[in-house]
């Protein structure tokens, strides 16, 4: 079955330690998302790629990177976590930005910082 | 801007019983999607249904129902004969292409079915 695969689903690190959780689809999508979701909140959407143009939003601390090697992976990079930043981390694809693109959703990372 | 108001944080109901999720959006768009999503335990975001600005005809997916009214800008979700696998976070976005079409999410009703 087509899908988004996020992985690892828990990960565990230190405060300071940088960390990277990856993201890959079997769909096929153009543009693929990175969402922060902390206990009992909506999603928050940290950047986007559409293709290759990345797509940051304003308030998206300098702390989280992203890149995306090709059309099937994508990675968030956090480059030094602080205890603020334990959430689930969810990818998303969609085939087409816009009004188009529903969204589709991997399980999710949750991240853990001690 | 947009926004997405889910008034209802918790819902808890016994098995078999209607329930229904409001959403109410806001938006100065013409044209726009409104979606509902399920979030079970397990984290992962599941797609439910998503509808245009454009189609006011109310939907049944089985047990799920969904009341699209421009109106009062209200997009509902009814869960007819509820089971214990339906409790989850459940949902509503609203996507506009003068946002790059990027989904605004309201905060969620957590729905707890019990047996």
């Amino acid at each position: 079955d087509a899908m988004v695969i996020q992985n690892p689903r828990y990960q565990v690190t230190q405060f300071g330690k940088p960390v990277t959780l990856s993201c890959s689809q079997t769909l096929n999508h153009n543009v693929m998302y990175w969402y922060q979701q902390k206990s009992s909140q909506a999603p928050k959407l940290l950047f986007h790629y559409y293709d290759k143009d990345f797509n940051n939003e304003a308030d998206t601390p300098d702390n989280f990177q992203s890149r995306r090697p090709n059309t099937s992976f994508c990675f968030l990079d956090i480059r030094s976590p602080g205890l603020g930043d334990a959430a689930m981390y969810l990818c998303a694809t969609s085939r087409a930005l816009g009004t188009e693109g529903t969204q589709y959703f991997g399980p999710g990372t949750r991240l853990l910082v001690l | 801007a947009q926004k997405v108001t889910q008034a209802q944080t918790e819902i808890s109901v016994v098995e078999k019983e209607d329930v229904t999720l409001d959403c109410v959006y806001e938006t100065r768009d013409t044209t726009y999607y409104l979606f509902w999503y399920k979030q079970p335990p397990s984290g992962e975001l599941v797609f439910l249904i998503r509808r245009n600005s454009f189609d006011e005809q109310n939907e049944i997916s089985g047990r799920y129902s969904w009341n699209f009214q421009k109106s009062t800008s209200s997009f509902n979700f009814t869960i007819t004969a509820s089971q214990v696998v339906d409790s989850a976070v459940y949902f509503c976005a609203l996507s506009v292409d003068t946002n790059a079409g990027k989904s605004t999410f309201g905060d969620g009703t957590t729905l707890t079915v019990k047996p």
